[in-house]
């Protein structure tokens, strides 16, 4: 069935460092890659997005890319802080009029000061 | 404030009770949808509905059940709650014509012993 895998499942990283996310989808016609951001306590909050027409997509010191031939996307924090310190899920939409997403199985990412 | 609510937020309750959980959106949207959060698993979806009184499964809808009776509300009931339902739930919201952003909210931590 569809699937979107996730990796790292944990990840840590010094302050000031770099982080990468990477994830993996199976349907093909998926068309939309959100990342989402949860704090510890909160519920998920959208950070940035890709859609399929699109390469590469920056905002600030967050940046996505996709590669739709090899189906992958990634997500990439630059300069890093402890505030970035959270759990990351990926998703994929289901582009069969339901709208529905599958979403990755998610990476803590641990930022050290 | 745009605002997906969701209550109780912490609920330790006995194999078999039933229960419901509510969930409530002041933002419009026609789009609803529960999920679950396991570790390791990631986000997985329950159930959805795009509107009023249309809902539909999810891939994790054994034992449980939604009702859309008004737009704002999508409470999510467990009719005879068991330990394999322990986990965090989302209520998540969206407009498909308005963007993407799913709106989640804060999580309800349910414990079935």
């Amino acid at each position: 069935g569809e699937n979107v895998e996730q990796h790292p499942s944990t990840l840590s990283v010094q302050e000031g460092d770099s982080a990468v996310i990477k994830c993996t989808y199976s349907d093909s016609a998926s068309n939309y890659f959100p990342w989402y951001k949860q704090e510890l306590g909160k519920g998920p909050q959208l950070i940035i997005d890709i859609r399929s027409n699109v390469g590469e997509k920056k905002d600030q010191r967050i940046a996505v890319t996709l590669n739709k031939t090899a189906k992958h996307f990634s997500l990439h924090i630059t300069e890093t802080q402890p505030e970035d310190s959270a759990v990351y899920f990926c998703a994929a939409d289901r582009p069969s009029g339901t709208y529905k997403y599958i979403f990755g199985t998610g990476t803590r990412l641990k930022v050290l000061a | 404030e745009a605002q997906v609510t969701q209550n109780p937020r912490y609920l330790i309750t006995v194999t078999g009770k039933k229960l419901t959980v509510t969930c409530s959106q002041n933002m419009n949207h026609e789009y609803m949808s529960w999920y679950r959060q396991d570790p390791g698993l990631g986000l997985r979806q329950i159930y959805y509905s795009m509107n009023v009184e249309v809902t539909d499964k999810g891939d994790v809808p054994e034992g449980y059940k939604v009702s859309r009776k008004e737009k704002r509300n999508f409470p999510l009931i467990l009719e005879s709650p068991s330990p394999n339902q322990t986990s965090l739930y989302f209520c998540a919201s969206y407009r498909p014509d308005s963007g993407n952003t799913i709106y989640f909210g804060e999580g309800s931590w349910l414990t079935v012993v």
